[in-house]
């Protein structure tokens, strides 16, 4: 069965440090990458997502991530967070069926920036 | 943006109880709503896609006469849980794709909403 495994489940970072979050997948064929984000108290988002291309994804906020085939990566990383990224952060994956509503997620990470 | 809305945001039912939970999409047609659940400290899990003027689809290990989708308009999804057990206590999640945007569209969640069964 497919899934996704987020290996930080609580980070706490100083503002102005360096975010990287981890992220793999099981599945061995084509795949749709997301990742998502959950400010206190509002409803997940979409940062951003890989469909295919340029495996560097850029998204907003200053966020990217790379999609690492061989590693069945999809790491999210910004070179600088700031407190307002305090937040949820949620890897999902889908499969090359493109139904972007069909999606697996992980476990989500806490990201805790001090001012 | 295009906006989700849940509701309730958060109820308490008595066991054997049914609930419902409502989900709109307030400026967009959504065709598909899909319904997620989430534990604590777990990731969201699919439980059944919503699609209107029919049936839902239901993930597999959801019982469909447990957790009942109706999905009326292009712009209300119902999810039904009956008789509801204290095991149903969780959060409940929907999202919606905006109508014309093909599978691959982006979705839109709503702000959730949470399930305390006594």
């Amino acid at each position: 069965a497919q899934s996704v495994s987020q290996h930080n489940h609580h980070v706490i970072l100083s503002e102005a440090a360096s975010l990287e979050l981890g992220c793999n997948y099981s599945y061995g064929g084509t795949v749709n990458l997301f990742w998502y984000v959950q400010y206190p108290g509002q409803h997940l988002q979409l940062l951003l997502k890989y469909f295919s291309g340029d495996p560097l994804v850029k998204g907003i906020k200053g966020f990217e991530a790379e999609f690492i085939k061989s590693k069945f990566s999809f790491n999210l990383r910004k070179p600088s967070v700031q407190w307002s990224d305090t937040a949820e952060y949620f890897c999902a994956v889908n499969h090359g069926s493109g139904n972007t509503g069909k999606l697996i997620f992980g476990q989500g990470t806490t990201l805790q920036v001090k001012p | 943006g295009a906006v989700v809305s849940q509701h309730p945001s958060w109820v308490i039912c008595k066991s054997g109880t049914s609930v419902k939970i409502e989900c709109r999409s307030l400026d967009f047609q959504a065709t598909t709503m899909f319904w997620y659940r989430q534990f604590p400290k777990q990731s969201l899990m699919l439980m059944a896609t919503s699609n209107e003027g029919s049936k839902a689809t239901y993930e597999q290990g959801v019982e469909k006469d447990k957790f009942l989708i109706n999905h009326a308009s292009l712009t209300l999804s119902t999810l039904t849980v009956t008789s509801a057990h204290p095991e149903d206590s969780s959060f409940y999640i929907c999202s919606a794709r905006r109508t014309g945007t093909g599978s691959a569209g982006e979705l839109f969640f709503g702000e959730g909403s949470r399930l305390t069964v006594l």
